[in-house]
Parts: structure tokens; sequence; C-alpha cells
């Protein structure tokens, strides 16, 4: 079965320095995975996705992440974070048969002014 | 097209009554998806559309639960005698097949069962 696991329920940092959300995954085969984020009461925003290719994948808002076969991870990542990209964020992967997906549980980023 | 419609955007019930959400896709998006997220998590898949056909239905998804996508456009989402663990966003998603297509959610429906 497929799965992407988060494993840090929140993440604090100071407004102008680097982030990192990490991911890591669980799947047979290729990976298809992507990083949504979720702001209060609404829907989720895709940010970026790896499907094959350059294991550096470059998104919206300045995102960027990392595809690490080896140590089967897909870490989000800004070089400098701002106050509004407080939000709570989600790693996924998609299904190649149904184009599901499953996600893991979930980040909060709080960045600090 | 400004995306995926979800109606209503909150709905509070008495344990116990039916309730019914609607989505509308983006029209040119064939498969519809139903999600559920409770505080905390991450959204669960709950069944999804390929047009009109309803091909995977979750395990989360009880008897209770049912969806309809009648002529593969919108499509509804209902839940029969409530119960309070019902209680959580439910998030529709349209898509075309391929992963290189886009993936677009809706702002997500807020159930409370009081």
């Amino acid at each position: 079965a497929q799965s992407v696991a988060q494993p840090e329920d929140q993440v604090n940092v100071a407004e102008g320095n680097p982030l990192t959300v990490k991911c890591t995954y669980s799947v047979s085969g290729n990976p298809y995975l992507f990083w949504y984020v979720q702001y209060p009461n609404r829907g989720l925003q895709f940010l970026l996705k790896y499907i094959t290719g350059d294991n550096l994948v470059k998104g919206s808002y300045g995102f960027e992440a990392e595809f690490n076969k080896s140590q089967t991870s897909f870490h989000l990542k800004k070089p400098s974070a701002l106050v509004s990209d407080s939000a709570l964020y989600f790693c996924a992967v998609r299904d190649k048969r149904t184009d599901k997906l499953i996600f893991g549980t979930g980040t909060r980023l709080q960045v600090f002014p | 097209d400004t995306g995926v419609s979800q109606d209503p955007r909150h709905k509070i019930t008495k344990r116990g009554q039916n309730v019914t959400f609607r989505c509308d896709p983006i029209s040119e998006h064939n498969r519809l998806y139903w999600y559920r997220q409770t505080l905390g998590q991450g959204p669960e898949f709950l069944t999804y559309f390929q047009n009109e056909a309803q091909l995977e239905k979750s395990r989360l998804l009880s008897d209770r639960f049912s969806a309809e996508r009648p002529k593969g456009s919108f499509s509804t989402l209902e839940i029969q005698r409530t119960e309070q663990g019902d209680s959580a966003m439910y998030l529709c998603a349209s898509s075309i097949p391929g992963v290189n297509y886009g993936y677009t959610f809706g702002s997500g429906t807020r159930l409370t069962v009081v």
C-alpha cells in the first residue's frame, strides 16, 4: 500500500530564515509526489509535484522540493520564509491508476515575524 | 469556470438528521473525488467517479453515506442519520485522468453534527 509520512506536527521558523517541511514516502515503483497547502477554512492549493526528471522541483510562491530516492524523501523547502507562509502543509502520493491522492497527516508551519 | 464549487460552505445539523452536499467540478474534468478531513488530519479518500460511474468507494464510506453523479457533471454526497463522528470538512476535487493534468479542490463543506 502506498503511504506518505510527515514526522513533524509543527515547524516554527523566523521570517527570513530558510524552512524545511519533511515528507517520506512508501511506494512500490516510481512515485508521483505532491505538496499542497491549506489556509484556515479553505480547500487545498497545489504547490508542486514530482513525476520524473530533475530531483529538484520548483513550485508556487517560491517553494521547492527535493526528491531523494535513496532516502525515500520529498522535503519541501523555501530559502526565505514569510509570515504569510504560515499554514498547514500536506504531502501526498498519487495513485497511478485512479489518480486518487493519499495524504500525510500534515505539518503546521508557523513563521514568526 | 472559476474552479470547483461546493455548497453549502457550512452545515450544522442535529444528530440523526440527513444532510446532502453538492459539488460542481470544472466542466471539462471527467473525474470527481470526495474526501473527508477531520481536525488535525490529512484528507482521507471516500469515493470517486469517472463521468457518471462510481468506480471506487473507501471502507470509510459506511452504508449511511451515498454519492451520486447522475449526468457526469455535478455530484452529491448524502449522509443519512448523521452521527457526531461525521463532523468533518468534506472536500471535493476534480481532474482529467493522467498525472500531468491538474487536480483541483473545492473550498469544502464543513459539517457540524450537534
